[in-house]
Parts: structure tokens; C-alpha cells; sequence
């Protein structure tokens, strides 16, 4: 079976650091892969998307950025954060082809990130 | 993607059926519609989609109007565990299904 991992569950940084968050799927190939952020009291919001490794499509201009560096694995990276940048991150996956799963997206346990 | 219009918050009581209506008066004939609902402080959980037909599973019922431009979400026998936020989205499903949520309707089962 599929499963989805996100570390860390939760963050607290300081403002201007750095951060890296970790996706990674197992039990599938070639999957699509997802970053979402959720700010507090609002509705997800897609951030990245990649259909393969080192493919990356940004949604909407911010201060982070996303890498594939390996097929099941999904990287969200920024070099100094904002405060803005406070919410619950969520890495989501969906199969690719003609597989019945193709409308299902899968969704990680999240990460919670505080920047202080 | 179009965009849905869903009432903010719904209660209901335990054991009866959930009706959880949605607008999407924009959707495009490509477009599916889609049921998620997140269960606070977890990751979003996938219900049910369909296109022009209704469609049922093991967890709800999705009833979609003839003209497509608003749908139902039933959970047949309200549950406390059923207590989340409940997102219809509509989408073009392809190489990368971009689903966009917005702020779902809270539904709270009570005894």
C-alpha cells in the first residue's frame, strides 16, 4: 500500500532563517506531487506541483521554493523566512496514467510551521 | 478552475443524513466535481467525485443537478467522527489535477 511521510511535524523558527521541509511517498512510481499551505483559518492553498523528477510548476509567487531530487521525494525550501510564512504545510500525492486513483489526491500528515 | 459557493457551517444530529450543498455555476463540461474534508489539524481525505452522474460509495453520495451547476454531498448517517470541514471543489482531472479549496463548510455532528 501507498504511503505518505512529512517531517517535521511541527517547526518554530526565527524570522530570516532558513527551512527545509521533507516529502516522501512509498509504494508508488512516478507520482505527481504536491505542496499546500493552509494559513490559519483559511483553505488550502497549492504551491507547487511536479509531475517528475526536477519538474517544478509554482502556482503563486512567494519566498519559498520546491525541488524533486528523486522520484518519491518532494523538498520545500525557503532561505529566510517571513513571518507570512506561518501556516500548516501539506505534501499530497496522485497516481499518474490511466489508473483509477488518477482523481484521488493523497495528502501527507502536514507540517506546522511557526516563524517567530 | 471555477469557483464553489458553500454555506460557511452546518450542524446536524447524529444518525441522520448530512446534506452538504454546493454552487458551481461556472463549471466548465470538462470539469468534475470533487469532495473532500479535513478533519482538524490532519490532511485533507478524499470522498467522492463525479462528472454528470450521481455516484455513490462507501462513505456519501454525490447528487449532481442535470444543468451541473450545483451538487449535494450526502453522508447517509451522520457520525461524531464525521465532524470536519467539507471542501467541493471542481477540476479539470489531467496530468496534474490542481485542486483549489476554498473555505468548505464546517459541519458539526452532534448528539
Amino acid at each position: 500500500s501507498q504511503t505518505i511521510h512529512q517531517w517535521p511535524a511541527t517547526l518554530v523558527q526565527p524570522v530570516g532563517s532558513p527551512l527545509s521541509l521533507e516529502c516522501t511517498v512509498e509504494g508508488t512510481s512516478n507520482p505527481n506531487l504536491y505542496w499546500y499551505r493552509q494559513a490559519a483559518g483559511r483553505g488550502l492553498q497549492l504551491l507547487f506541483y511536479s509531475v517528475g523528477i526536477g519538474q517544478i510548476s509554482s502556482e503563486v509567487p512567494q519566498n519559498l521554493s520546491a525541488s524533486r531530487p528523486q522520484d518519491r521525494q518532494f523538498i520545500l525550501s525557503s532561505k529566510k523566512l517571513l513571518l507570512s510564512d506561518s501556516g500548516f504545510y501539506l505534501c499530497a500525492w496522485s497516481a499518474t496514467g490511466l489508473a483509477g486513483l488518477l482523481h484521488e489526491q493523497f495528502f501527507g500528515p502536514g507540517t506546522r510551521l511557526t516563524v517567530l | 478552475d471555477a469557483k464553489t459557493t458553500q454555506p460557511p457551517s452546518m450542524d446536524c444530529a447524529e444518525g441522520r443524513a448530512a446534506n452538504l450543498p454546493c454552487n458551481h455555476s461556472t463549471i466548465s463540461g470538462n470539469e468534475y466535481v470533487y469532495w473532500y474534508r479535513q478533519i482538524h489539524s490532519q490532511g485533507p481525505q478524499y470522498i467522492i467525485h463525479g462528472l454528470k452522474n450521481n455516484e455513490t460509495n462507501e462513505m456519501a453520495s454525490l447528487i449532481i443537478t442535470e444543468d451541473r451547476k450545483s451538487s449535494t454531498l450526502i453522508l447517509p448517517h451522520a457520525t461524531l467522527r464525521d465532524t470536519a470541514v467539507y471542501y467541493c471543489i471542481v477540476s479539470v482531472s489531467g496530468t496534474a489535477s490542481k485542486l483549489t479549496f476554498g473555505t468548505g463548510t464546517r459541519l458539526q455532528v452532534t448528539l
